[in-house]
C-alpha cells in the first residue's frame, strides 16, 4: 500500500526566504504528483502537479520530481505571510485503473513571518 | 464559477443518530469524491463516482457509511448510528473529466466538519 511520508512536519520561515518542503512515497510506479494548499478550515487549492522527473514551476511554486529517488519536493520563491498554510501532498498509482485515487501525506505547516 | 459546494460546513450529533452530508460538484464535473480528515490519519480517499456512477467504495466503512449520487448536481454521505470516531472534517471533490488523465485536475469543497458527542 502507498505511503506518503512529508516532512517537516513544521516549518517557518522569515517573509521573502525561500521555503522548501519535501516528500517521499513508497511505490515506484507513481506517475502523478500534486501539492495542496489548505488554509484552516479551507478546502484544498492546488499549486503545482508534476507526471515527470524535473522540474515544474507554476508562479512562485515549483515541483521537482526524481522518482528514482522516491522524492518530489516543493519549493516556495519570497513567501508571504499570506502564505501560511498546511501544504499536502498527494501522490497516485497508474495501476490497476485505479489511477484516481489519491494518497495524501499529512502534511507540512508553514507560518510565514513578516 | 461557485466552487464545490458542501452543506452543512458544521454539523454536531449524538452518538447512535444519523449524519447526512451534501455536496454539490461544479456543474458539468463528471467525478465525483468523498475524503476524510482527521488529524491523526490525514487526508483517507472514501468513495467515488463517475457520471453518477459509484466506481469504488474501498475506503468507505462497510457498515454504517453509504455514499449516493442521484443526479449530476448532488452527492450525499450518510453515517447512521454516529461513533465519536466518525469525528473528521468530510471533503467532497470533483473534476472535470474522467479523474486519471495527468491534466484533470481535482476540486475540493471546504468542507463539512462532523462532531459526534
Amino acid at each position: 500500500q502507498q505511503k506518503v511520508q512529508q516532512s517537516p512536519e513544521s516549518l517557518t520561515v522569515s517573509e521573502g526566504a525561500m521555503a522548501s518542503l519535501n516528500c517521499t512515497f513508497s511505490d515506484g510506479t507513481s506517475n502523478n504528483f500534486r501539492w495542496y494548499r489548505q488554509h484552516s478550515a479551507k478546502g484544498l487549492e492546488v499549486l503545482v502537479s508534476i507526471f515527470s522527473d524535473g522540474e515544474k514551476e507554476e508562479g512562485r511554486f515549483t515541483a521537482h520530481l526524481n522518482r528514482a529517488n522516491l522524492h518530489v519536493s516543493l519549493h516556495i520563491r519570497e513567501p508571504q505571510p499570506s502564505d501560511s498554510a498546511v501544504y499536502l501532498c498527494a501522490v497516485s498509482i497508474p495501476s490497476g485503473g485505479s489511477n484516481y485515487k489519491l494518497t495524501f501525506g499529512k502534511g507540512t505547516l508553514l507560518t510565514v513571518t513578516p | 464559477n461557485a466552487g464545490v459546494i458542501q452543506t452543512p460546513r458544521h454539523k454536531v450529533t449524538g452518538k447512535g443518530q444519523e449524519a447526512t452530508l451534501w455536496c454539490e460538484p461544479i456543474s458539468g464535473h463528471s467525478a465525483v469524491f468523498w475524503y476524510r480528515q482527521t488529524i491523526v490519519q490525514g487526508l483517507e480517499f472514501l468513495t467515488y463516482f463517475r457520471n453518477q456512477a459509484p466506481i469504488d467504495d474501498s475506503g468507505m466503512p462497510k457498515e454504517r457509511f453509504s455514499a449516493q449520487m442521484p443526479n449530476q448536481s448532488h452527492s450525499t454521505l450518510k453515517i447512521q448510528s454516529t461513533q465519536p470516531q466518525d469525528s473528521a472534517v468530510y471533503l467532497c471533490a470533483s473534476s472535470p473529466r474522467d479523474w486519471g488523465t495527468n491534466t484533470g485536475q481535482l476540486y475540493f469543497g471546504e468542507g463539512s466538519k462532523l462532531t459526534v458527542l
